[in-house]
């Protein structure tokens, strides 16, 4: 099974911040098959960033994905109040999918 | 637009089986991955199992002795299956389907509670 293991888990920032959320995998992921998602109180999880660097349908170029192997990142350039949520990194690429345990952002 | 949603009862007796549908419309689940996710209350996301009119179906392994998904294409629903249930096993339940094993669409969520 790959463990997933975000960094850090809980942030404390402001609007307007850069922020890069960190996701390090116990094994290489295979083909970088990993998802960042963003999860807000009582909604379902929206895919922002799939294969670790593809923006999903709809997402703004303030979010961008990165790495390989083991490490990836998510860095959100300029954060909106909208943005202050949960984030998950998750790999899709060999059974059991998995999930890191989540980044929380909140507001400062 | 590919909408699925999740049917079934609320509420689960402990060492009981729980099973929810998952309704499909705006696309055939004969050509997707289908499967399901779990979020308990303040908890992360799990994945449960996925299942594919061609393919093998894969289960998470921490739950593969309890966990069956199947698919009625006549109905375009797929369903899932947990046995024995405990608190434990307390959880929003997502059902997802997909071109892959990557989420293209989500249901969204219906909240099963195990209790006497």
């Amino acid at each position: 099974e790959i463990v997933l293991t975000q960094s850090p888990g809980i942030l404390s920032l402001s609007p307007g911040e850069r922020v890069t959320l960190s996701c390090r995998a116990s094994q290489s992921v295979p083909k970088n098959y990993l998802g960042w998602y963003q999860q807000k109180r009582g909604q379902t999880p929206r895919l922002l960033i799939y294969d670790a660097s593809i923006r999903a349908t709809g997402i703004p170029d303030t979010f961008s994905g990165s790495g390989s192997g083991t490490d990836f990142t998510l860095t959100i350039t300029r954060l909106e109040p909208g943005d202050f949520a949960v984030y998950y990194c998750q790999q899709y690429a060999v059974p059991p999918i998995t999930f890191g345990q989540g980044t929380r952002l909140e507001i400062k | 637009q590919v909408q699925l949603q999740e049917s079934g009862p609320g509420l689960v007796r402990p060492s009981e089986t729980l099973s929810l549908t998952c309704s499909v419309s705006g696309g055939s689940i004969s050509s997707s991955f289908c499967g399901w996710f779990r979020q308990p209350p303040g908890k992360g996301l799990e994945w449960i199992g996925y299942t594919h009119y061609s393919k093998d179906t894969d289960y998470n392994p921490s739950l593969t002795s309890r966990v069956t998904i199947t698919l009625d294409t006549s109905r375009n629903e797929f369903s899932l299956r947990l046995t024995s249930v405990t608190a434990a096993d307390t959880a929003v339940y997502h059902c997802v389907t997909g071109g892959g094993w990557l989420v293209d669409y989500w249901g969204q969520g219906t909240l099963v509670t195990v209790s006497s």
